[in-house]
C-alpha cells in the first residue's frame, strides 16, 4: 500500500497567516492526490482534487501543488473558519489511503 | 439537495455482526462509484471498501477482507456494509461517501481510481464487551 506522510502533524497559526501543510507519498502518484477538511465532529469536506484542481465554492484562498511524490496544500490569509483538519488522499492505485492528518490550531 | 444519510451503527460485541445502510437523495445514485471510509476514535481516515456502479466490482483496505462485505440497490438509492466478525479495531464512525473523478485517465489498467467529493455525516459502530 502507498503510504502518505503528511507534516506538520499540528500547527498554530494566527488569522491572516499563510500555512503550508505537506504530503510526502511512499511511491509516485502522479498528479491523483486530494485535499479534504475537517471541522470536529462535522465529516470531510473535499477542498481540492488533482492536486490542484479547487472543488467547487472552495474559495481561491486554498491551492494545491506538487507531483510525483511530494504535494502542498496552501492556505492563504487564514480565516476563523479555516481552523480544522486537513487530510491528503491518493487516489492512484488500491487500497485508496490518507495521510495521517494536520490539525491547524488557533495560535 | 445532494445528500447522504448513514444509519445502522450501535455497539456490538467482538465477534459479532452490524449492518449499515447508507441513502442517496439528490443525484443519480447509479452513475457514480461509492465508498466507505472509517475514522478510529482520535485518529485519521481509513478508507474500507469502493464499489462500482452497478455492483460489478468491490475492492476492500486488505484488514477487512473476508469478513466486510460491500452492496448496493440501485433501485433503492442505497449503499450497504454487512460487517461480520467484528473486532474492537473495527471501533469508528463510518462514513458512506461518493466516488468522483474529474480529470484524465481515471480508469488505469483495468481500475477507475477516485476520490471522494461528497460524504455523510457518519454513523458510529463501537466493538466492545
Amino acid at each position: 500500500a502507498i503510504r502518505i506522510t503528511q507534516s506538520p502533524s499540528s500547527l498554530s497559526a494566527s488569522t491572516g497567516d499563510r500555512v503550508t501543510i505537506t504530503c510526502r507519498a511512499s511511491q509516485n502518484i502522479s498528479s491523483y492526490l486530494a485535499w479534504y477538511q475537517q471541522q470536529p465532529g462535522k465529516a470531510p469536506k473535499l477542498l481540492i482534487h488533482t492536486t490542484s484542481t479547487l472543488q467547487s465554492g472552495v474559495p481561491s484562498r486554498f491551492s494545491g501543488a506538487g507531483s510525483g511524490t511530494d504535494f502542498t496544500l496552501t492556505i492563504n490569509c487564514l480565516q476563523s473558519e479555516d481552523f480544522a483538519t486537513y487530510y491528503c488522499q491518493q487516489f492512484y492505485t488500491y487500497p485508496l489511503t490518507f495521510g495521517g492528518g494536520t490539525s491547524v490550531e488557533i495560535k | 439537495e445532494v445528500q447522504l444519510v448513514e444509519v445502522g451503527g450501535g455497539l456490538v460485541q467482538p465477534g459479532g455482526s452490524l449492518r449499515l445502510s447508507c441513502a442517496a437523495s439528490g443525484f443519480i445514485f447509479s452513475n457514480y462509484w461509492m465508498s466507505w471510509v472509517r475514522q478510529a476514535p482520535g485518529k485519521g481516515l481509513e478508507w474500507v471498501a469502493n464499489i462500482k456502479q452497478d455492483g460489478s466490482e468491490k475492492y476492500y483496505v486488505d484488514s477487512v477482507k473476508g469478513r466486510f462485505t460491500i452492496s448496493r440497490d440501485n433501485a433503492k438509492n442505497s449503499l450497504y456494509l454487512q460487517m461480520n466478525s467484528l473486532r474492537a479495531e473495527d471501533t469508528a464512525i463510518y462514513y458512506c461517501a461518493r466516488g468522483n473523478c474529474n480529470t484524465t485517465n481515471c480508469f488505469r489498467g483495468k481500475y477507475y481510481y477516485h476520490y471522494m467529493d461528497v460524504w455523510g455525516k457518519g454513523t458510529t459502530v463501537t466493538v466492545s464487551s
